[in-house]
Protein backbone atom coordinates (compact mmCIF):
# COMPACT_ATOMS: atom_id res chain seq x y z
CA UNK A 1 0.00 0.00 0.00
CA UNK A 2 1.23 3.29 -1.07
CA UNK A 3 2.13 5.91 1.95
CA UNK A 4 2.59 8.87 2.34
CA UNK A 5 5.00 9.66 5.57
CA UNK A 6 5.27 13.39 6.21
CA UNK A 7 7.94 15.52 8.68
CA UNK A 8 7.11 16.87 11.98
CA UNK A 9 5.25 19.84 13.31
CA UNK A 10 7.13 22.88 13.38
CA UNK A 11 6.92 26.12 15.43
CA UNK A 12 8.42 29.13 13.94
CA UNK A 13 8.25 32.68 14.24
CA UNK A 14 7.02 35.35 11.86
CA UNK A 15 9.41 36.21 9.11
CA UNK A 16 11.37 32.60 9.11
CA UNK A 17 11.38 30.28 6.80
CA UNK A 18 10.31 27.07 6.48
CA UNK A 19 10.39 23.51 4.22
CA UNK A 20 8.24 20.76 5.32
CA UNK A 21 8.22 17.59 3.47
CA UNK A 22 6.40 14.58 2.23
CA UNK A 23 7.93 11.30 1.23
CA UNK A 24 6.07 8.03 -0.37
CA UNK A 25 6.88 4.93 -0.16
CA UNK A 26 6.49 3.19 -3.04
CA UNK A 27 8.10 3.40 -6.32
CA UNK A 28 4.97 5.79 -7.52
CA UNK A 29 6.98 8.52 -6.98
CA UNK A 30 8.09 9.46 -10.50
CA UNK A 31 4.54 8.59 -12.18
CA UNK A 32 1.75 10.40 -10.11
CA UNK A 33 0.69 13.77 -9.48
CA UNK A 34 1.33 14.81 -5.74
CA UNK A 35 -0.64 18.00 -4.27
CA UNK A 36 0.20 19.87 -1.06
CA UNK A 37 -3.26 21.03 0.55
CA UNK A 38 -3.86 22.93 3.63
CA UNK A 39 -6.60 23.41 6.25
CA UNK A 40 -6.47 26.01 8.84
CA UNK A 41 -7.69 26.03 12.67
CA UNK A 42 -11.51 25.26 11.81
CA UNK A 43 -11.73 25.65 8.22
CA UNK A 44 -11.67 23.50 5.00
CA UNK A 45 -9.43 22.07 2.68
CA UNK A 46 -7.70 24.18 0.37
CA UNK A 47 -5.89 23.01 -2.43
CA UNK A 48 -2.33 24.79 -2.69
CA UNK A 49 -0.22 23.50 -5.58
CA UNK A 50 0.74 20.19 -7.90
CA UNK A 51 3.75 18.76 -8.78
CA UNK A 52 4.78 16.39 -11.13
CA UNK A 53 8.27 14.79 -9.53
CA UNK A 54 8.91 13.03 -13.03
CA UNK A 55 10.02 16.47 -14.75
CA UNK A 56 9.44 18.75 -11.42
CA UNK A 57 6.23 20.28 -13.60
CA UNK A 58 4.81 22.46 -10.75
CA UNK A 59 1.12 24.02 -11.33
CA UNK A 60 -0.24 26.36 -8.35
CA UNK A 61 -3.52 27.66 -7.21
CA UNK A 62 -3.64 31.26 -7.92
CA UNK A 63 -4.60 31.60 -4.10
CA UNK A 64 -0.61 30.21 -3.54
CA UNK A 65 1.24 31.47 -6.13
CA UNK A 66 4.12 33.62 -5.38
CA UNK A 67 3.50 32.97 -1.25
CA UNK A 68 5.03 28.65 -1.34
CA UNK A 69 7.21 26.84 -3.75
CA UNK A 70 6.34 23.04 -4.47
CA UNK A 71 9.38 21.19 -5.07
CA UNK A 72 10.82 17.40 -5.40
CA UNK A 73 13.56 15.17 -5.03
CA UNK A 74 13.01 12.36 -7.23
CA UNK A 75 16.07 10.39 -5.64
CA UNK A 76 14.99 10.43 -2.47
CA UNK A 77 10.85 10.00 -3.20
CA UNK A 78 9.81 13.54 -1.24
CA UNK A 79 7.85 16.45 -2.11
CA UNK A 80 8.65 19.40 -0.59
CA UNK A 81 6.86 22.85 0.30
CA UNK A 82 8.64 25.66 1.79
CA UNK A 83 8.51 29.63 3.14
CA UNK A 84 10.64 32.20 2.69
CA UNK A 85 8.76 34.44 4.68
CA UNK A 86 6.32 32.66 7.12
CA UNK A 87 3.44 34.86 8.45
CA UNK A 88 1.14 34.03 11.47
CA UNK A 89 -1.53 33.58 8.79
CA UNK A 90 0.57 30.51 7.39
CA UNK A 91 -0.89 28.75 10.78
CA UNK A 92 -2.57 25.52 9.22
CA UNK A 93 -2.15 21.75 8.66
CA UNK A 94 -0.70 20.64 5.69
CA UNK A 95 -1.61 17.66 3.51
CA UNK A 96 0.38 16.28 0.79
CA UNK A 97 -1.24 13.53 -1.13
CA UNK A 98 -1.02 11.25 -4.06
CA UNK A 99 -3.25 12.02 -6.96
CA UNK A 100 -5.71 9.53 -9.18
CA UNK A 101 -7.74 11.19 -11.64
CA UNK A 102 -6.07 14.22 -10.94
CA UNK A 103 -8.32 13.86 -7.25
CA UNK A 104 -6.38 12.45 -3.91
CA UNK A 105 -6.27 9.21 -3.39
CA UNK A 106 -3.44 8.51 -0.55
CA UNK A 107 -2.69 11.05 1.95
CA UNK A 108 0.08 12.26 4.66
CA UNK A 109 -0.88 12.38 8.27
CA UNK A 110 -0.61 15.87 8.36
CA UNK A 111 2.11 18.34 9.32
CA UNK A 112 1.15 20.93 11.79
CA UNK A 113 3.06 24.62 11.19
CA UNK A 114 2.21 27.26 13.88
CA UNK A 115 3.90 30.41 13.18
CA UNK A 116 3.63 32.61 16.58
CA UNK A 117 5.74 35.58 17.85
CA UNK B 1 -15.67 29.77 2.34
CA UNK B 2 -15.30 26.34 0.58
CA UNK B 3 -16.00 25.72 -2.61
CA UNK B 4 -18.47 22.93 -1.94
CA UNK B 5 -21.14 22.99 0.73
CA UNK B 6 -21.56 20.34 3.44
CA UNK B 7 -23.43 20.27 6.63
CA UNK B 8 -21.22 21.38 9.28
CA UNK B 9 -22.72 18.04 11.42
CA UNK B 10 -25.21 15.03 11.19
CA UNK B 11 -25.77 12.61 13.76
CA UNK B 12 -27.57 9.13 13.78
CA UNK B 13 -28.05 6.35 16.28
CA UNK B 14 -25.86 3.00 15.90
CA UNK B 15 -27.34 1.08 13.08
CA UNK B 16 -29.00 3.90 11.29
CA UNK B 17 -28.30 5.57 7.73
CA UNK B 18 -27.16 8.47 7.72
CA UNK B 19 -26.72 11.00 4.28
CA UNK B 20 -24.11 13.58 4.09
CA UNK B 21 -24.60 16.22 1.16
CA UNK B 22 -22.36 18.14 -0.76
CA UNK B 23 -23.28 20.80 -3.49
CA UNK B 24 -21.57 22.25 -6.10
CA UNK B 25 -21.93 23.94 -9.26
CA UNK B 26 -21.43 23.22 -13.08
CA UNK B 27 -17.93 24.04 -12.90
CA UNK B 28 -17.21 21.63 -10.37
CA UNK B 29 -19.36 18.58 -9.32
CA UNK B 30 -21.54 19.11 -12.85
CA UNK B 31 -18.66 18.11 -15.21
CA UNK B 32 -16.06 15.98 -12.95
CA UNK B 33 -15.63 12.80 -10.65
CA UNK B 34 -16.53 13.00 -6.99
CA UNK B 35 -14.16 11.78 -4.13
CA UNK B 36 -15.56 11.49 -0.67
CA UNK B 37 -12.68 11.19 2.51
CA UNK B 38 -12.75 10.05 6.30
CA UNK B 39 -11.01 12.16 8.33
CA UNK B 40 -10.19 11.30 12.08
CA UNK B 41 -7.95 14.36 13.33
CA UNK B 42 -4.47 13.36 13.77
CA UNK B 43 -4.43 10.74 10.98
CA UNK B 44 -4.05 10.98 7.46
CA UNK B 45 -7.56 11.42 5.48
CA UNK B 46 -8.81 8.20 3.86
CA UNK B 47 -10.51 7.66 0.54
CA UNK B 48 -13.61 6.13 0.95
CA UNK B 49 -15.31 6.95 -2.72
CA UNK B 50 -13.97 8.01 -5.95
CA UNK B 51 -15.62 8.52 -9.34
CA UNK B 52 -18.91 9.49 -7.98
CA UNK B 53 -19.53 6.04 -6.64
CA UNK B 54 -17.22 2.87 -7.00
CA UNK B 55 -15.58 2.23 -3.28
CA UNK B 56 -12.10 2.91 -2.84
CA UNK B 57 -10.14 -0.70 -1.88
CA UNK B 58 -11.49 -2.10 1.75
CA UNK B 59 -14.45 0.09 2.02
CA UNK B 60 -17.29 -1.90 2.97
CA UNK B 61 -20.40 -1.59 1.12
CA UNK B 62 -22.54 0.07 3.93
CA UNK B 63 -20.55 3.64 2.40
CA UNK B 64 -22.24 4.25 -0.87
CA UNK B 65 -21.45 7.48 -3.32
CA UNK B 66 -24.45 9.36 -5.49
CA UNK B 67 -24.58 12.25 -7.86
CA UNK B 68 -27.38 14.17 -9.14
CA UNK B 69 -26.83 16.99 -11.08
CA UNK B 70 -24.12 19.46 -9.12
CA UNK B 71 -24.92 17.63 -5.85
CA UNK B 72 -23.36 14.63 -4.58
CA UNK B 73 -24.36 12.52 -1.49
CA UNK B 74 -22.46 9.94 0.52
CA UNK B 75 -24.64 7.73 2.37
CA UNK B 76 -23.60 5.43 5.70
CA UNK B 77 -25.65 2.58 6.33
CA UNK B 78 -25.41 0.39 9.95
CA UNK B 79 -23.70 3.14 11.65
CA UNK B 80 -20.99 2.42 13.84
CA UNK B 81 -19.43 4.34 16.84
CA UNK B 82 -16.46 3.71 14.92
CA UNK B 83 -17.83 5.67 11.82
CA UNK B 84 -17.62 8.99 13.97
CA UNK B 85 -15.18 10.88 12.02
CA UNK B 86 -15.16 14.37 9.42
CA UNK B 87 -16.28 13.35 6.12
CA UNK B 88 -15.47 15.76 2.89
CA UNK B 89 -16.10 15.63 -0.92
CA UNK B 90 -13.83 17.10 -3.11
CA UNK B 91 -13.79 17.18 -7.31
CA UNK B 92 -12.06 19.46 -9.84
CA UNK B 93 -13.43 22.71 -10.59
CA UNK B 94 -12.70 23.28 -14.65
CA UNK B 95 -12.99 27.15 -14.15
CA UNK B 96 -10.53 27.53 -11.18
CA UNK B 97 -8.05 24.64 -12.88
CA UNK B 98 -7.83 23.59 -9.06
CA UNK B 99 -9.44 20.35 -7.14
CA UNK B 100 -12.14 21.66 -4.24
CA UNK B 101 -13.24 20.41 -1.40
CA UNK B 102 -16.03 20.71 1.00
CA UNK B 103 -15.64 22.06 4.60
CA UNK B 104 -16.42 18.84 6.15
CA UNK B 105 -18.97 17.58 8.12
CA UNK B 106 -18.75 15.76 11.32
CA UNK B 107 -20.59 12.53 11.78
CA UNK B 108 -21.43 11.69 15.28
CA UNK B 109 -23.20 8.32 16.12
CA UNK B 110 -25.01 8.77 19.37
Amino acid sequence: EVQLVQSGAEVKKPGESLKISCKVSENIFSNYWLAWVRQMPGKGLEWMGIIYPGDSETRYSPSFQGHVTISADESISTAYLQWTTLKASDTAMYFCASLSGWLPDYWGQGTQVTVAS
Amino acid sequence: QSVLTQPPSVSAAPGQTVTISCSGSSSNIGNSYVSWYQHLPGTAPKLLIYENHKRASGIPDRFSGSISGTSATLGITGLQTGDEADYFCGTWDSSLSTGVFGGGTKLTVL
